[in-house]
This record gives C-alpha cells, structure tokens and sequence, in this order.
C-alpha cells in the first residue's frame, strides 16, 4: 500500500519570498508517479506539477520545482516569488499500480501575506 | 482546453435517499475516477472504471455506492442509502492515452445529508 505523508500543516510565507512544502511518501510499486495538486478555497483540485518516479532530472513549472530524492522517499515543492494567488491547501499525491489511483497526504495550508 | 465537469455543484438530500452525482468526463479520455474528501480531511480515492467496468474499488466503496457509464459521455456516481457521514466533496477525475498521465479534475459536488 502506498503512503504519503504532509508533515506541515500550515505554513506561511511572505509575498515575493520562497518557500518550501514538505512531503515523503512510502510505496512498493518500481514504477510510479508523484504529483502537487492545489485547492483554493473554492475546492477545485489544480495540477501544479508531476514528477516521474524513473527521470532523475527534478520537474519544474514556472515558479513551481520539486526536489525529488527517491532514496529518501521525499518530493518537496518549491514555490519562487509566491503570489497571494498561491494561497491555497497543497497536496502531495502518489500515483501507481494498475490503476494508478491518486494517493494523497492531508495537505498542507500555505497563506502567502501581503 | 477541454475540462471535467460535475453536476450538480451543490445536493442537499435526506438522509436515506438515494444520490445519483453527475460527471462528463473529458471526451477522449478513458479512465475514471471517483474521488471523496470529508470536509477538513485528504482527499480519499473510492473507485477506478475501465472498459465499462469497475477496475478498482476502496473499502469505502461499499455495496451502497456504484458507478456507471449509461451512455458513452456521462459518469454517474449512485449512493443507495444515505448516511449522514456521506456528507463530503465528491470528485471525478479521467486521464487519457493511459493510466499514468495526469488525471483531471471536475470542480466537484457538495453532498449535504441532513
């Protein structure tokens, strides 16, 4: 069975700055998927970046880039310049298995301040 | 770009009625998924359909929830019997070309049981 787990469940950070959202996560499948998804408040799930299990090579989108240690288990996000538009919950998903079902963590509350 | 759209967006319903949500998922995709998350909570996975059949269930699937495809666009997620504790957003998602590709999400249903 997969886990993941989100060890922040609030974080802020100032408007302009950077910040960094946690999250490891534990599977027994060779071939598999990791994804952040954020939810603003009006609860629409947005894909903000995926990462393949089997490409060293960390995935980046804009200001968005992930830091993936596969030794360690661990897929942090990276957020450059945060916009008050990046307040939302972030979840670090896994995907994998014959279905490739999403398996989420709790999330992750980011409130970037003005 | 093409989305994922659920309706209604908003059910309120006794408790003990029964629930049909609604999902057209995007045209050429061929996986689905149904996806619930209690307010405050992660997001859980309920079920994947494939080929016009069930291709994987979770424990909270359970014999008062099912799922069809009736006529080739629609995706239908029924709830027998409601309990207070189906309260909850209900998700769809698809994916296309194959299973490992990014899954889109619908804007979700808020399923109120009073």
């Amino acid at each position: 069975a997969q886990t993941v787990t989100q060890s922040q469940p609030e974080m802020s950070v100032q408007e302009a700055e950077t910040v960094t959202l946690s999250c490891t996560y534990d599977t027994s499948e060779s071939n598999y998927y990791l994804f952040w998804y954020k939810q603003p408040p009006s609860r629409q799930m947005i894909l903000v970046i995926r990462q393949e299990a089997y490409k060293q090579q960390n995935a980046t989108e804009n200001r968005f880039s992930v830091n993936f240690q596969k030794a360690a288990k661990s897929f942090s996000l990276k957020i450059s310049d945060s916009q008050l538009g990046d307040t939302a919950m972030y979840f670090c998903a896994h995907s994998g298995g014959s279905n490739y079902k999403l398996t989420f963590g709790k999330g992750t509350l980011l409130t970037v301040n003005p | 770009e093409p989305e994922v759209t659920q309706t209604p967006s908003h059910q309120v319903t006794q408790m003990g009625q029964e629930v049909i949500l609604r999902c057209v998922p995007i045209s050429n995709h061929l996986y689905f998924y149904w996806y619930r998350q209690i307010l405050g909570q992660k997001v859980e996975f309920l079920v994947s359909f494939y080929n016009n059949e069930i291709s994987e269930k979770s424990e909270i699937f359970d014999d008062q929830f099912s799922v069809e495809r009736p006529d080739g666009s629609n995706f239908t997620l029924k709830i027998r019997s409601t309990k207070l504790e189906d309260s909850a957003m209900y998700f769809c998602a698809s994916t296309g070309r194959g299973r490992n590709q990014p899954q889109h999400f619908g804007d979700g249903t808020r399923l109120s049981i009073l």
